[in-house]
């Protein structure tokens, strides 16, 4: 069984366009992630969501907006979206912030958004 | 500004052979260190570090953190073409759960 999934695996669009990234994790987890890694292979923090409420959120430009309906899904949504958009974008779960043994985090497969 | 330094960049080595790779880190309350694998997809862990001087194991793998002069490494011995990857260090915080990753080690290892 997966632990972390997404989709879509590969997203090609036009500038401008809104897409969504899904993420779902089967671990139970308490906390989930979206990382942002670059042409470079740089991972970057975007948001974090503990138990659906949002506890991070980086430098980040509002066209992206994560959306937790529930606390084993967390969705990026992405407006109006440029080429500097273009990254391969990661989902990552843990257990729980606060307990150092469980802080582990899976990342799921990534998906590669190309904007044209 | 909190920053996780890994060295070297990439590393080119041939089966065999014993590597190791660096990762240095300068951050606000420190919580643990990780290390993960990634090869064409997402990052899969190799460990987590949270004491000084306390060896981790793997296999051919293992990991050591010092807390004193803000650092870890990785080895790996007797490396196989399979060891090819990059190497990502990554510092979590006491104060947030995310993780500040290093830029990576992109290990090769030739026939």
């Amino acid at each position: 069984d997966t632990a972390v999934s997404q989709t879509p695996k590969y997203l090609v669009t036009q500038m401008g366009n809104d897409k969504s990234i899904k993420c779902e994790q089967n671990l139970g987890h308490d906390t989930m992630y979206w990382y942002k890694q670059d042409s470079k292979k740089f991972l970057k923090i975007m948001f974090s969501y503990n138990n659906k409420e949002l506890i991070i959120n980086e430098t980040v430009p509002n066209r992206f907006s994560p959306k937790s309906p529930d606390k084993a899904h967390l969705n990026l949504h992405i407006n109006s979206l440029e080429l500097g958009d273009s990254a391969v974008y990661f989902c990552a779960s843990s257990q729980d912030v606060t307990s150092v043994l469980q802080e582990t985090q899976y990342f799921g497969p990534g998906t590669r958004l190309l904007v044209l | 500004e909190d920053k996780v330094v890994q060295s070297p960049l990439s590393l080119v080595v041939h089966e065999g052979d014993t590597v190791t790779l660096n990762c240095s880190y300068e951050v606000t309350n420190f919580r643990s260190l990780l290390w993960y694998k990634q090869e064409k997809k997402a990052p899969t862990f190799l460990f987590m570090l949270t004491s000084s001087g306390i060896e981790k194991k793997s296999g051919r793998l293992s990991s050591i953190l010092d807390k004193k002069e803000l650092f870890s490494i990785l080895n790996i011995t007797a490396t196989q073409t399979g060891d090819s990857a990059v190497y990502l260090c990554a510092v979590k915080m006491a104060s947030q759960g995310n993780l500040i990753f290093g830029k990576g080690t992109k290990l090769s290892v030739k026939p």
